[in-house]
């Protein structure tokens, strides 16, 4: 079956701009995910979601960073006014467990 | 504040030899989970380790969990050199009635021909 998917893979955006970035979550799975991964660095975590219900954000850097799961199914991380620190891979992931599937990450990079 | 350490940040060793990598954690957790990362690539999971006491293995790789001791190994047997990559530990940590993963620092692997 299809695993996590998301979009797009790379991006590249310049200071100030915003972006977003989605997350389409294996079919059914209730709890989505997102982290932020670092160059040379472990995943750390942003945010989840429990279907539309953002009930943990304590991970998100800065209020520039917004995440949303309107229908509980597609996820969209919106980053405002990016800034060079934001670059980073974003993973998601998605389970209806413990255990968390990850999907291949947008990676940002902003100039 | 629940910390996942690992060690050796980076390793380097010849195709053949043995090697453990460690994954201590400072809080109770329930689950423990290794994962391989590409250059590049997403997360690869590898073990989930469930109880005090579990080992599991899977080719050249085996992984044991004690929960007392907060410490989990990665046991590399024979490497390879496919099996370079980035190996990271995670715990999960409750919720809002899920569990999310605080990860380790990675090991990076490369093994040498």
């Amino acid at each position: 079956g299809a695993g996590v998917s998301q979009s797009p893979r790379y991006k590249v955006a310049k200071r100030g701009q915003d972006v977003a970035l989605r997350c389409d979550p294996i079919s059914g799975h209730v709890s989505l995910f997102w982290y932020q991964q670092a160059l040379g660095q472990g995943p750390e975590f942003l945010t989840y979601f429990q279907n539309e219900a953002q009930l943990d954000k304590s991970g998100l850097p800065s209020d520039r960073f917004f995440a949303e799961r309107p229908e509980g199914s597609v996820s969209t991380l919106k980053i405002q006014r990016t800034q060079q620190e934001d670059s980073a891979v974003y993973l998601c992931a998605s389970s209806l467990g413990y255990e968390q599937y990850f999907g291949p990450g947008t990676r940002l990079t902003v100039t | 504040e629940l910390k996942v350490e690992q060690n050796p940040l980076f390793l380097s060793m010849q195709e053949g030899k043995n090697y453990t990598i460690y994954c201590n954690y400072s809080t109770t957790s329930d689950r423990l989970y290794w994962y391989r990362q590409d250059p590049g690539k997403s997360l690869e999971s590898l073990f989930v380790l469930l109880s005090n006491g579990a080992v599991k293995q899977e080719g050249r790789l085996m992984a044991s969990l004690d929960t007392k001791a907060r410490l989990s190994t990665l046991h590399i047997t024979a490497a390879v050199h496919d099996l370079s990559a980035t190996y990271f530990c995670a715990v999960d940590k409750p919720t809002s009635g899920t569990y999310k993963y605080i990860f380790g620092t990675g090991t990076r692997l490369k093994v040498l021909a």
